[in-house]
């Protein structure tokens, strides 16, 4: 069993200062973890995903992530923020393929970023 | 380019009509997912396939219906018997499922929004 957590619904930050957008997960495999990023009435774009190589996920325009097994986190963090970011972010966990026909991605309920002028 | 396809972008439904979503990839990709998405849920998947000829029931599948008689599309027809079918619906697809630890990706079309009247 497998299961995602978001801590934040919505994150309003200023535009040109950081952002952090919270993610715990609990998977029973060794997970492969994803944020995806969605604007407005569009599909799911990818950021960044962790297979179990390094634990620090650099990802698309300027985003990055870092996995902690021991925190069973998955942060997602931007130096500095542009309005272009404005945005709903999901971070995904899969617990791999369980072979009973599970499709293995679990989605978390998504993280508004609103960025301020 | 390659991609993947929805249409229509936007579609209107009378109740107790059936509607057909279409769902068409270039990817080569074997594995293709049908996803509802409410405001404030998240994802939620209703129905996958893993090879032509073949599909899965995800976690809401009652009162939709897909097909998958060619690899390259995945169609999915919500039907009078889904109560509550005015959502927004995503197609991904990915390689394959690995078995083991690992798993791809999945890419997003751009999207259908059904709305009832």
């Amino acid at each position: 069993a497998q299961s995602v957590t978001q801590l934040d619904s919505h994150v309003s930050v200023s535009e040109g200062t950081p952002v952090l957008l919270r993610c715990n997960y609990s998977s029973s495999y060794s997970p492969s973890l994803f944020w995806y990023v969605q604007h407005p009435n569009k599909g799911l774009q990818l950021l960044l995903k962790y297979t179990s190589a390094a634990t620090l996920v650099k990802g698309i325009n300027g985003f990055e992530a870092e996995f902690k097994k021991s925190e069973t986190s998955f942060h997602l963090t931007k130096p500095s923020a542009h309005m272009s970011d404005a945005a709903e972010y999901f971070c995904v966990v899969s617990g791999g393929y369980s072979g009973g026909g599970a499709d293995g991605l679990t989605f978390g309920k998504g993280t508004h970023l609103i960025i301020q002028p | 380019d390659g991609g993947i396809t929805q249409s229509p972008k936007y579609l209107f439904r009378k109740e107790g009509q059936n509607v057909t979503l279409s769902c068409e990839q270039n990817l080569n990709h074997d594995a293709m997912y049908w996803y509802r998405q409410d405001p404030g849920q998240g994802l939620r998947l209703i129905y996958y396939s893993q090879i032509v000829n073949d599909f899965q029931k995800g976690d809401i599948a009652e009162g939709y219906s897909v097909s998958r008689e060619k690899k390259e599309s995945f169609p999915l027809t919500v039907t009078s018997a889904q109560k509550n079918p005015t959502a927004f619906y995503l197609c991904a697809s990915s390689i394959r499922l690995l078995a083991g630890n690992t798993y791809n990706e999945q890419f997003f079309g751009p999207g259908t929004r059904l709305t009832v009247l």
